[in-house]
């Protein structure tokens, strides 16, 4: 079945990088895309920037330079680096597997999430 | 940026009660509104779809619409594993934006 797992630290150090890798299970990284949603202590969702079936990528401005976003399609792994790292970066973060047709598309599966706080 | 406005954050509910949700769009999204479920432990998972489409799996007591700029997600009875935090999503154009999501509560 379909499965995404996020793992990374728990605490990453202020203005330092924060690299996060979601491992999937249950489908291919060549055919489906992947993106990273992330959520603040008791807040709502922020669409991150997406890992296209492609190998492209597209983030969200709000992030200007901050966000990289990469894989491995070998090992079914999607990585996450934002560096810069701020105390308002403090999230759980999600990657969500995007799928669709030829004019919608959603997120049909999620993972668990993982929390990081930045720390001072 | 696409705004999406969504009401009510709180929604205080009886089981068996009908209830909507809506989102509204600051510019034209086209039916590109997608509606999620999060429960309390995190997991969030997909409800609707391109303004009304039913996910797999997901109760028919579920149903999305769309007037005008406005986007709703109505249940129409309300079952105990309802009560969650629902959030809206468009996908018309990036970045992808959320609704600030309504906590659906039982009164």
């Amino acid at each position: 079945q379909v499965q995404l797992k996020e793992t990374g630290p728990d605490l990453v150090q202020l203005t330092q990088t924060l690299s996060i890798t979601c491992t999937v299970s249950g489908f291919s990284l060549s055919t489906y895309n992947v993106h990273w949603v992330r959520q603040p202590p008791g807040k709502g969702l922020e669409w991150m920037g997406a890992m296209w079936n492609g190998g492209g990528t597209d983030y969200n401005s709000a992030f200007k330079s901050r966000l990289s976003i990469s894989r491995d399609t070998s090992k079914s792994q999607v990585f996450l680096k934002l560096n810069s790292l701020q105390t308002d970066d403090t999230a759980k973060y999600f990657c969500a597997r995007h799928t669709g047709g030829y004019n919608y598309h959603y997120f049909d599966y999620w993972g668990q999430g993982v929390m990081v706080t930045v720390s001072s | 940026d696409i705004q999406m406005t969504q009401s009510p954050s709180s929604l205080p509910a009886s089981l068996g009660e009908r209830v909507t949700i809506i989102c509204r769009a600051s510019q034209g999204i086209s039916y590109n509104l997608n509606w999620y479920q999060q429960k309390p432990d995190g997991t969030i998972k997909p409800l609707i779809y391109y303004t009304s489409n039913l996910q797999s799996g997901v109760p028919s007591s579920f149903s999305g619409s769309r007037s005008g700029t406005d986007y709703s997600l109505t249940i129409s009875s309300l079952e105990p594993e309802d009560f969650a935090m629902y959030y809206c999503q468009q996908d018309a154009s990036f970045p992808y934006t959320f609704g600030a999501g309504t906590k659906l509560e039982l009164k």
